[in-house]
């Protein structure tokens, strides 16, 4: 079983750019596809995006296309998410996630909470 | 974007009670219908996935059913660690649309 471990939290000023990370363990990390989810208390769980990091095929929902960028570094087997210029609605939990079985989405990070604000 | 609708979105009761859980889509999704509980300030867990299958470790009180349009989640006898919000999940097309979730809380 792939375990994820993401990076901590982080207080941003609105335009900043960041970048958050996701490390999974084990051989199948390559080999699973990794799912970002976004969690607010107006919108609830929203898929953003995902990356296969074993070749970085990577397919975003419409609603993020554009808004973040999804990477993976397949050597020390990390996924990113990185926004270039945080906006306040950028204010929300981020889960990684890995997709198995069904396409669900089988094991997840412990969340980084993001917060921007002036 | 397919859309997934959750009822109850409140749901009150007692240990030992059993509860269903209805989710519905707004267009067929086959069985590719996934369930979650989270817990406050935890990740999301897997229960059910495929609309019916348990992922391991669950407990067997936990039971899925539909396809098409209309799904269940049934806890047969809920227990203390029970209560938590439950979500439900489509992952028959991109993007992986989730339910606005059900909150089970302790009457």
């Amino acid at each position: 079983e792939v375990q994820l471990v993401q990076s901590g939290a982080e207080l941003k000023k609105p335009g900043e750019s960041l970048k958050i990370s996701c490390k999974g363990s084990g051989d199948n990390f390559i080999t699973s596809w990794i799912v970002w989810v976004r969690q607010t208390p107006e919108k609830g769980l929203e898929w953003m995006g995902i990356i296969y990091p074993a070749d970085s095929n990577i397919r975003y929902s419409p609603s993020f296309q554009g808004q973040v960028t999804i990477s993976a570094d397949r050597s020390i087997n990390i996924a990113y998410l990185h926004w270039s210029s945080l906006k306040a609605s950028d204010t929300a939990m981020y889960f990684c996630a890995r997709r198995g079985n069904w396409r669900a989405f089988d094991s997840w990070g412990q969340g980084t909470l993001v917060t921007v604000s002036s | 974007d397919i859309q997934m609708t959750q009822s109850p979105s409140f749901l009150s009761a007692s240990v030992g009670d059993r509860v269903t859980i209805t989710c519905r889509a707004t267009q067929t999704i086959s069985t590719f219908l996934n369930w979650y509980q989270q817990k406050s300030g935890r990740a999301p867990k897997l229960l059910i996935y495929g609309a019916s299958s348990l992922q391991s470790g669950v407990p067997s009180r936990f039971t899925g059913s539909g396809s098409g349009t209309e799904f269940t989640l049934i806890i047969s006898s809920l227990q203390p660690e029970d209560f938590a919000s439950y979500y439900c999940q489509q992952s028959y097309s991109s993007p992986y649309t989730f339910g606005q979730g059900t909150k089970l809380e302790i009457k």
